[in-house]
């Protein structure tokens, strides 16, 4: 079974700070994907990550797929209230089994 | 979040009826997907499907749960009998190919009481 870890489960930081979170696994994966779920939604798609070492910017946000293809991380800059929400990282293993594999997020919190 | 559709977006049902869950995917998708997600538990994949064709149901109970995506209309994810367990989340994904990038409807909150 695959399994997806994400780090901080929690994260509570003010305005204007910088964080990282991360999403770690035993696994390879052939692409992974992050998104952003507020309450009561669905999650949003904010990047796909294909290539081993690849890094991806989306305005403040900057994503980062392992050489190995079995870790990412989500690095945010200037974080603003507006960043608040629940922060998922999926995988997929490109393979047989068809669904992606989820981990059970990162809750943020950006204080004014 | 745009484009797949899901409804109803909130659904009571007491124990031992039925709950019906729909899904339209986005335009020129042929791929859809189910997750549940419980709180404080990640999304958990339960079936794929295609155009008429179940893909992959490895996620699915194998009771009182079905999934169909007919030709024509939107993809049903159905509960026989629900139990309090099923209270959740239900979220459709789809995608324009297997192993594409997937995106969700704003999800079905099932409430049994």
């Amino acid at each position: 079974t695959q399994l997806l870890e994400q780090s901080p489960q929690f994260l509570s930081i003010q305005e204007g700070e910088n964080l990282t979170v991360y999403c770690n696994s035993s696994s390879v994966f052939s692409s992974l994907q992050w998104y952003r779920q507020e309450p009561g939604e669905g999650p949003v798609l904010l990047v796909t990550v294909v290539t081993g070492g690849e890094v991806k910017k989306l305005k403040r946000l900057t994503f980062q797929f392992g050489d190995a293809r079995k870790d990412s991380s989500l690095h945010i800059t200037a974080a603003q209230p507006g960043d608040t929400g629940l922060y998922l990282c999926a995988g997929d293993s490109g393979g047989g089994a068809d669904g992606l594999t989820f981990g059970k997020g990162t809750h943020l919190i950006i204080q004014p | 979040n745009a484009g797949v559709m899901q409804n109803p977006r909130h659904l009571v049902r007491r124990r031992g009826q039925e709950a019906r869950l729909r899904c339209s995917p986005m335009k020129g998708h042929s791929h859809v997907y189910w997750y549940r997600q419980l709180p404080e538990e990640g999304l958990k994949f339960m079936v794929y499907l295609q155009k008429e064709n179940i893909i992959d149901e490895s996620g699915m109970p194998k009771e009182r749960f079905s999934a169909e995506f007919p030709k024509e209309g939107p993809s049903i994810l159905r509960i026989q009998q629900v139990v309090r367990g099923d209270s959740a989340a239900y979220f459709c994904a789809s995608s324009r190919q297997q192993h594409t990038e997937a995106f969700f409807g704003q999800g079905t909150r099932l409430t049994v009481v």
